[in-house]
């Protein structure tokens, strides 16, 4: 059974700092691994999906990487802002699934201004 | 604007009594999903659909039961047997098959205990 772990829970940097959110997973059979940010009480937004053939993926000041070999995965936030405190979570989706989505716990991020 | 709504925004439940909750979306997407997040954890699959009149158990399905009468809606229902049913519970769609396309969130409903 897939299992999804995020390092560390909570997070706190000044504003402006880059940083590294860490993900990893047990069963590199992976379909797909996905970054959401989910504000206080709200569902979740897709930041980043990356397929199980690809290394990476950006967005604006977000960088997503993935290695299915070691079983990681880094969400890399340049330039950090208040407005990027939040929770993110990492999720995978299994080969042969139904697209099911394994979470990890989430590492909640504060940016201090 | 396409999206997911989640209906009602907070809900609360009686000893024994059973509780719908409501997932609409207008992205026409085949695959729903239900998911339960408690305090400081990530989801966990309850239930899910890749095609009307189809689903399937998650991982956590004891004590709950969906239907899928309509691509547009898969309502979810916290039976009397879910002993622990206090929990914020999300919504997801996306377009299934084999496309490597993100799930989409509703709001969510936070449902607790009287």
């Amino acid at each position: 059974k897939q299992e999804v772990t995020q390092i560390p829970a909570a997070l706190s940097v000044p504003e402006g700092e880059n940083l590294v959110l860490n993900c990893s997973f047990t069963d590199s059979a992976i379909y797909n691994l996905q970054w959401f940010r989910q504000d206080p009480g709200k569902g979740l937004t897709s930041l980043l999906l990356i397929q199980s053939s690809q290394r990476e993926q950006t967005s604006g000041r977000l960088n997503a990487s993935l290695d299915k070999s070691s079983g990681r995965s880094t969400l890399y936030i340049a330039a950090s802002q208040p407005g990027d405190s939040a929770t993110y979570l990492c999720a995978c989706s299994l080969s042969g699934s139904a697209r099911q989505l394994t979470f990890g716990s989430g590492t909640q991020l504060t940016v201090l201004p | 604007d396409g999206g997911i709504t989640q209906s009602p925004k907070y809900l609360f439940r009686k000893e024994g009594q059973n509780v719908t909750l409501s997932c609409e979306q207008n992205l026409n997407h085949d695959a729903m999903y239900w998911y339960r997040q408690d305090p400081g954890q990530g989801l966990r699959l309850i239930y899910y659909s890749q095609i009307v009149n189809d689903f399937q158990k998650g991982d956590i399905a004891e004590g709950y039961s969906v239907s899928r009468e309509k691509k547009e809606s898969f309502p979810l229902t916290v039976t009397s047997a879910q002993k622990n049913p206090t929990a914020f519970y999300l919504c997801a769609s996306c377009t299934g098959g084999w496309g490597n396309q993100p799930q989409h969130f509703g709001d969510g409903t936070r449902l607790s205990i009287l």
